[in-house]
């Protein structure tokens, strides 16, 4: 069976550092990824899919920039964080190809910059 | 453009009582159609789907229908249960340029008192 993991689970940070998360699926092999962020109170909000290995699209301009160095590893890194990067990351995973429409989501990241 | 409306929350309910969390959407086609729980500190699952019109999907005694005519697929259960308290999302699968995207709802939050 297929599995998502990510980490860390929860993350505090002061403004201006570097981020990295991380998220890994089992199971399945060239997956669709995609990182999402929910600020409190919030709808989820899709911030990058990736339908490859090195292929990744931006859904919205910020501070964030993602990677996928293998085939089943999603990154979510900043260079310098900002007190509106505070948030819930979620990270999913779908089967590939145009046919696939269900999304399976990771435990999440809860980040608070201070 | 592709949207989706939920009502706002928080709904509050006694053990027992009948849910209704109202969903509609905007979209260009027939887009497929989701529910979302996320129960506290956890990412979301699939709650149940809808792909076509009058199609009806259910799970754990949650329904939803999806009706083309109004553009609506509302979420309900007969009687909910304390263990019933989370977030709930609505969501619609967008195809564009080659990939499905989710788009969600802000969410719903349901509360269950015993």
């Amino acid at each position: 069976s297929q599995t998502i993991h990510q980490w860390p689970a929860t993350l505090v940070q002061p403004v201006g550092s570097p981020l990295s998360l991380e998220c890994t699926v089992e199971g399945t092999s060239n997956p669709n990824l995609y990182w999402y962020r929910q600020a409190a109170g919030r709808g989820l909000q899709l911030l990058f899919y990736s339908v490859g290995i090195g292929q990744i699209s931006s859904e919205v301009p910020q501070n964030l920039s993602a990677s996928r160095p293998q085939d089943r590893q999603f990154i979510l890194s900043s260079k310098k964080l900002l007190l509106s990067d505070s948030g819930f990351y979620l990270c999913a995973w779908s089967v590939s190809g145009p046919l696939s429409y269900t999304q399976y989501f990771g435990p999440g990241t809860r980040l608070t910059v201070l | 453009g592709n949207s989706v409306t939920q009502m706002e929350g928080p709904v509050t309910l006694s053990e027992e009582a009948f849910l209704t969390i109202n969903c509609t959407y905007t979209a260009t086609g027939y887009p497929s159609l989701f529910w979302y729980v996320q129960y506290p500190g956890e990412g979301l699952q699939l709650l149940l789907k809808a792909t076509k019109a009058d199609d009806k999907g259910s799970n754990k005694g949650f329904e939803a229908t999806y009706r083309k005519e109004t553009t609506s697929f509302h979420l309900e259960k007969g009687s909910v249960q304390v263990s019933d308290s989370a977030v709930y999302f609505c969501a619609l699968r967008a195809f564009s340029g080659g990939y499905n995207k989710l788009i969600f709802g802000a969410g719903t939050r349901l509360a269950v008192h015993p």
